[in-house]
């Protein structure tokens, strides 16, 4: 059935090193938004990529979604402890919609 | 704070009890999701409601049972709990049924069964 992957699952940088998270689905997708948890609290979203070949840029943050809109990547540069957290995607294929299994981030001072 | 309000905050029950679990979604947001999450298993969708109707089923248990009322607020029924039922169950909202669109999450609600 349909899957969102993501990897890596975890992933410990140390401060001021760049991160990147990979969300790969087996569909092409309506569109992909990309959520945050921080530790012991609620995803909140952080954007939406609907066209194809989209890259997005907030501060130090940087989305893409994929040619064949059927992967998408976060890459965050120059870390900061404030970006501890787990990092979703979440797939839209026009007929379901799935968290993708979650990227840990832990950034080391 | 996302607008979303989620009750109780926590919860500790024993096997085979029922629970329910409340959520009022942000004001002017009609559509409702449940999800539930653990640590081996992420975030599962289970169910969508926009409007008072059932929208999206996903990874729902026969064992769970969910419905929105007329004032928008939805509830989580959860019975014959199990101990592997203990996670973290979060309302979501967004403002139609799109299941595309932003969803502001609620704080959740802590299920431990034992």
């Amino acid at each position: 059935g349909q899957q969102v992957m993501q990897i890596p699952q975890y992933q410990h940088v140390q401060e001021g090193e760049d991160f990147t998270t990979y969300c790969n689905s087996s569909t092409t997708l309506s569109n992909i938004q990309w959520y945050k948890q921080r530790p012991g609290g609620h995803p909140v979203f952080l954007i939406q990529l609907v066209k194809s070949g989209e890259v997005k840029k907030q501060k130090r943050l940087t989305f893409q979604f994929g040619e064949a809109k059927k992967n998408s990547s976060l890459h965050i540069t120059a870390t900061q402890t404030t970006d501890v957290g787990t990092y979703f995607c979440a797939a839209d294929t026009g007929n379901q919609f799935y968290f993708g299994t979650g990227t840990s981030l832990t950034v080391i001072p | 704070d996302s607008g979303v309000t989620q009750t109780p905050k926590h919860l500790i029950t024993a096997t085979g009890q029922r629970v329910t679990l409340r959520c009022s979604p942000r004001s002017g947001d009609l559509s409702v999701y449940w999800y539930q999450q653990s640590l081996d298993q992420g975030l599962q969708f289970l169910i969508q409601y926009y409007n008072g109707e059932e929208r999206a089923k996903g990874n729902i248990l026969e064992r769970f049972s969910a419905q929105q009322f007329p004032d928008l607020h939805s509830e989580l029924n959860l019975s014959s709990l199990e101990l592997g039922d203990s996670a973290l169950y979060f309302c979501a909202s967004s403002g139609t049924s799109t299941k595309g669109e932003t969803q502001y999450f609620g704080p959740g609600t802590r299920l431990l069964v034992l």
